[in-house]
């Protein structure tokens, strides 16, 4: 069965850092690009980060940019989002979710999305 | 804001046929991909591209794409398919960012 699971999340103080993990099984996680899509409370969703399979591709939303860092460890299948100078307009569930492309490169897709890690940043 | 514009909340009686539509300058270039999200869950991949449905997405979910606009429709609309419904596609800029539509809360009647 393919699946994702987030764990890291928790509450933590403005200007604080914490950082979230992604565990992927049931798939060769090697020859996936890898993304970290965020949901604030009540709101709707919001691509964060993207990360190809070998990690030479890196892209990141203009709203996390310079503060959030994305890699990845193909050897242990795993995800990772560096989050530092947290903010409260940061507070959110953040998923990662498996990305796939067709040939051409004009149509992505996410699928599976992990169950998410709910990220509070408040003093 | 978002570059891909969604209706915030759409109706639709049981059994019906419903439309739910996302505009964007990059759905020039790219295709959307579309997700449910039912309250207290993780989104749920339910069309990606022209008209391509995940296995275990029943037949009654399709796609369709002109310009700037890409569709998802829902023939037969039952009850279990009232949910938050997202676009996403990349953004205009050419820079392989990620951007979703700002959502479509479904409500069945």
């Amino acid at each position: 069965e393919v699946q994702l699971v987030e764990s890291g999340g928790g509450l933590v103080k403005p200007g604080g850092s914490l950082r979230l993990s992604c565990a992927a099984s049931g798939f060769t996680f090697s020859s996936y690009s890898m993304n970290w899509v965020r949901q604030a409370p009540g709101k709707g969703l919001e691509w964060v980060s993207s990360i190809s399979s070998s990690s030479s591709y890196i892209h990141y939303a203009d709203s996390v940019k310079g503060r959030f860092t994305i890699s990845r460890d193909n050897a242990k299948n795993s995800l990772y989002l560096q989050m530092n100078s947290l903010r409260a307009e940061d507070t959110a569930v953040y998923y990662c979710a498996r990305e796939d492309f067709d040939w051409s490169r004009t149509l992505n897709w996410f699928d599976p999305w992990g169950q998410g890690t709910l990220v509070t940043v408040s003093s | 804001s978002s570059e891909l514009t969604q209706d915030p909340a759409v109706s639709v009686a049981l059994g019906q046929t419903v439309r739910i539509t996302c505009q964007g300058d990059s759905l020039r270039s790219y295709y959307a991909s579309w997700y449910q999200q039912k309250p207290g869950q993780a989104p749920v991949l339910v069309i990606y591209g022209k008209n391509n449905r995940p296995s275990g997405i029943p037949d009654r979910f399709s796609g369709s794409s002109s310009g700037n606009t890409a569709s998802l429709t829902i023939t037969g609309a039952q009850a279990e398919d009232e949910a938050d419904y997202y676009c996403n596609s990349r953004d205009s800029s050419g820079n392989h960012l990620g951007v979703f539509g700002g959502g479509t809360k479904l409500t069945v009647l």
